[in-house]
């Protein structure tokens, strides 16, 4: 079965620091997607950043940077410069290219940014 | 460019009774996918439509079931709610999959 787990249901940083959010998945599949998705309190799911398994290089998005490890089927996310508007859950997902058509999503960090 | 558009926003139904929600994706997204999202469960997949064909169904009782139209608007039916029908349905889009899919904000359910 396929599965993402987020280990950590909640956490805090501080203005202007740098956090990592964690997320493992697994999978017998070699070709796949990642995704860091973002949900505010306004629940409107926002696309962070993508990956694509066969791409070795980690992806960034201005602050928003990965650590894809993937004979370690990992995928951690990094926010640097931290900013109030950072505050919101995180969710990892997963789908592969196979053609199942579906996200598999981890069950959530929720992230919350200190003044 | 307009987003996904999802209607309606909130509703309250009674137990027994059936809901329809209905989804706009973007324009020229011809994947349409439906998730249902609560607090103990996360979200979970119930389905995915791309040119008014179902090309996958995640694991829900019978009660719920969609459809995809030939403008690719999408709809989503629950019949006989129960009160663990209350949740979060979102709606999500894409070219194509493997594309990235971008979400409505969602129609809040309340079962009573």
């Amino acid at each position: 079965a396929q599965t993402v787990t987020q280990s950590q249901p909640e956490m805090s940083v501080q203005e202007a620091e740098t956090v990592t959010l964690s997320c493992t998945y697994d999978t017998s599949e070699n070709n796949y997607y990642l995704f860091w998705y973002k949900q505010p309190p306004s629940r409107q799911m926002i696309l962070v950043i993508r990956q694509e398994a066969y791409k070795q290089q980690n992806a960034t998005e201005n602050r928003f940077s990965v650590n894809f490890q993937k004979a370690a089927k990992s995928f951690s996310l990094k926010i640097s410069d931290s900013q109030l508007g950072d505050t919101a859950m995180y969710f990892c997902a997963f789908t592969p290219t196979s053609g199942t058509y579906k996200y598999i999503f981890g069950t959530g960090t929720r992230l919350k940014v200190l003044a | 460019k307009a987003g996904v558009t999802q209607t309606p926003r909130y509703l309250i139904k009674t137990r027994g009774q059936q809901v329809t929600l209905s989804c706009s994706p973007i324009s020229g997204h011809r994947s349409v996918s439906w998730y249902q999202q609560t607090p103990g469960q996360g979200l979970q997949f119930l389905f995915e439509y791309f040119s008014e064909t179902q090309r996958n169904k995640g694991n829900f009782p019978g009660r719920f079931s969609g459809r995809q139209f030939s403008n690719s608007r999408s709809e989503m039916n629950v019949s006989t709610l129960e009160l663990g029908d209350s949740a979060l349905y979102l709606c999500a889009s894409s070219l194509e999959w493997g594309n990235t899919i971008y979400f409505g904000e969602g129609s809040w359910l309340t079962v009573v």
